[in-house]
């Protein structure tokens, strides 16, 4: 079965130091990968998205996020945190297969960062 | 330019009522997706509509249905509802390729007593 997991409920970082939230999926074939942030009472925004090429992907708000494909895994990543960084992030997968159109999302990581 | 818009914010509802949600696109965007998404949960894929048309469904029962308007806005209902539907439903729009971002509303609140 299609599926991503994220296996971190919540990550808490102090400002200033680096952050990882990690993430694994399981789908077949080569998919599309994204990275959302959802604020309090907000929709999710877009951070960033892997479709090919260079595994180091760079995105909004100094975020970054590096695809493996061997360890099938999307690790959202950034150098140094900021207090304002603290909020859901979820992970996604786009199956290139079958025509699918939709959004396979993980559970979410809630990311704390404290002063 | 206003961004993907959804009415209502709050809505409540006892079980066994009907419900209807609306979402207004980005402008530009022909394609709308619904999502659910329970508490302390991802959002869950509904359907999604292009061309006045569903053309991807998810693993939701039939009471959920949907439409799409000429100027590309859309409507979610669910019949009879289940207190199991208590959840954040999130529109997203998008031209419609799947490696595209979509944009996604605040959301309707909705809550079955």
């Amino acid at each position: 079965a299609q599926s991503v997991a994220q296996p971190e409920d919540q990550v808490n970082v102090a400002e200033g130091n680096p952050l990882t939230v990690k993430c694994t999926y399981s789908v077949s074939g080569n998919p599309y990968l994204f990275w959302y942030v959802q604020y309090p009472n907000r929709g999710l925004q877009f951070l960033l998205k892997y479709i090919t090429g260079d595994n180091l992907v760079k995105g909004s708000y100094g975020f970054e996020a590096e695809f493996n494909k061997s360890q099938t895994s999307f690790h959202l990543k950034k150098p140094s945190a900021l207090v304002s960084d603290s909020a859901l992030y979820f992970c996604a997968v786009s199956p290139q297969m079958d025509s699918s159109y939709k959004l396979i999302f993980g559970s979410g990581t809630r990311l704390l960062v404290r002063p | 330019d206003a961004g993907v818009t959804q009415s209502p914010t709050h809505l409540i509802k006892t079980r066994g009522q009907q419900v209807t949600l609306r979402c207004s696109p980005k402008s530009g965007h022909d394609t709308v997706s619904w999502y659910q998404q329970a508490l302390g949960q991802g959002p869950q894929f509904i359907f999604q509509y292009y061309e006045e048309e569903e053309r991807q469904r998810g693993n939701f029962p039939d009471r959920f249905s949907g439409h799409q308007f000429p100027n590309y806005s859309s409507e979610l209902n669910v019949n009879a509802l289940w207190l199991g539907d208590s959840a954040l439903y999130l529109c997203a729009s998008s031209s419609g390729h799947p490696n595209e971002k979509l944009f996604f509303g605040s959301g309707t609140q909705l809550s079955v007593l």
